[in-house]
């Protein structure tokens, strides 16, 4: 399966800042996903980041507060925009393989974010 | 609504001990169900997928059954180390589309 790296894994953030989350995937994918999960929460997928388009975003979730671009087949970032405590999460990268007739989603670390 | 219902919420047990998490959903059309381990700061790890006509899944310690009738789940967990602390979640997916639904998980705490 893929290998996802994300970075930060955490970070502090001041209320009204932006902060952009990487997502680095050792293979060339054709879906890229970006979820929330706040705490004690499941997860929510905020968008699915297409390449060569623009993302896909999920109800509740809009391009102006979470921008995200997918320059390539390997590359996405996440911006969570003027950020206020209810943004406080782990943000988490995923990507869909294939295994056993279904897809099989591969997560990276994630990362968290609190801000104050 | 398709939801996905963990329970229980959190456990405790102690090494060495046997468990059995459930997952109950009103997902439907069904295509699949994967069961997940998050560990603490970590982003969650596949552990098996079971798709309609399957009943029983293992990987090694882990066996998660699927009655599709009654739309239930069962993980459990055999001869518990203190590595399987962590959260697993529930997940299943609607027939035909990219749709997951996440369960909102369960806590096992082993403790030695």
């Amino acid at each position: 399966s893929a290998v996802i790296s994300q970075k930060p894994s955490r970070d502090i953030c001041q209320r009204g800042t932006s902060l952009t989350i990487q997502c680095q995937v050792d293979s060339q994918v054709t879906m890229m996903f970006w979820y929330r999960q706040q705490p004690g929460q499941s997860l929510t997928l905020i968008a699915t980041a297409n390449q060569g388009s623009e993302a896909t975003y999920e109800s509740g979730f809009v391009i102006d507060k979470f921008p995200i671009s997918r320059p390539n087949l390997t590359f996405s970032t996440l911006t969570v925009s003027n950020m206020s405590p209810e943004d406080s999460s782990i943000y988490l990268c995923s990507v869909a393989g294939q295994g056993t007739g279904a897809n099989v989603l591969t997560f990276g670390a994630g990362s968290r974010l609190t801000v104050l | 609504k398709n939801q996905v219902e963990q329970s229980p919420q959190s456990l405790i047990i102690l090494e060495g001990k046997n468990c059995t998490l459930q997952c109950n959903y009103t997902v439907s059309p069904f295509s699949n169900l994967r069961w997940y381990k998050q560990d603490t700061g970590r982003g969650p790890v596949s552990l098996t997928i079971m798709t309609f006509s399957e009943n029983t899944k293992s990987n090694g310690r882990y066996t998660a059954t699927l009655d599709a009738d009654t739309k239930q789940s069962s993980l459990h967990i055999t001869a518990s180390q203190l590595s399987d602390s962590a959260s697993y979640i529930c997940v299943v997916s609607l027939y035909n589309t990219d749709k997951l639904i996440f369960g909102t998980g369960t806590r096992l705490q082993v403790f030695p």
